[in-house]
């Protein structure tokens, strides 16, 4: 069963990038989509987008102008670049893997990104 | 985008109950509907997709219905384990969006 694991710095400060990777095992990132999920403390999944394998990528335009996904499929990885962030993006950011145009099918555990100074 | 509203916000039932989850679509979403089930500090699970169909290994006491703008989520039996937040999902068109949750508890 695939696995998915996301890692990077669990604190950003306001105004600067954020940057998380999400490795993925026991599986292969070819022939799926990918995608960035979050959820802030307390409140709903909002998504984020996903890239292909191949790395072609489409975003949720509520956040586009800030968001760059990137894929490196030697590695079994892809990335997550969120610019610009403020206290409102501080969440849990999960991976999942995107089966067809939208079911995800794994996920991976999430990790908290903290938006402070 | 389209926005997806579950009903109720939050539900309280008995071991053995019956229950139901609605989701309502804002716009014709056909059966491109996904149900998840989140529990404390953990990653969604998916349980059913394209509306009625079960993941593999989901108990068969979950099951899901529905088409177009309205779908339901039943738990034929509740479980002490069903306890959590299940979240309906529509993916017929981006950005793919959520609803915004049903928290279950157990009386």
């Amino acid at each position: 069963q695939v696995q998915l694991q996301e890692s990077g710095p669990g604190l950003v400060k306001p105004s600067e990038t954020l940057s998380l990777t999400c490795t993925v095992s026991s599986g292969s990132i070819s022939s799926y989509y990918w995608s960035w999920i979050r959820q802030p403390p307390g409140k709903g999944l909002e998504w984020f987008g996903y890239i292909y394998s191949s790395g072609s990528t489409n975003y949720n335009p509520s956040l586009k102008s800030r968001v760059s996904m990137s894929v490196d499929a030697s590695k079994n990885q892809f990335s997550l670049k969120l610019t610009s962030v403020t206290a409102a993006d501080t969440a849990v950011y999960f991976c999942a893997r995107t089966f067809g145009s939208g079911t995800f099918d794994s996920w991976g555990q999430g990790t908290l990104v903290t938006v402070s100074s | 985008d389209i926005q997806m509203t579950q009903s109720p916000s939050s539900l309280s039932a008995s071991v053995g109950d019956r229950v139901t989850i609605t989701c309502q679509a804002s716009q014709d979403i056909s059966n491109y509907l996904n149900w998840y089930q989140q529990k404390p500090g953990k990653a969604p699970k998916l349980l059913i997709y394209d509306a009625s169909n079960f993941e593999s290994a989901v108990p068969s006491r979950f099951s899901g219905r529905g088409t177009g703008t309205e779908f339901t989520f039943t738990i034929s039996s509740l479980q002490p384990e069903d306890i959590g937040t299940y979240y309906c999902q529509q993916y017929d068109d981006l950005p793919i969006t959520f609803g915004q949750g049903t928290r279950l508890e157990i009386k």
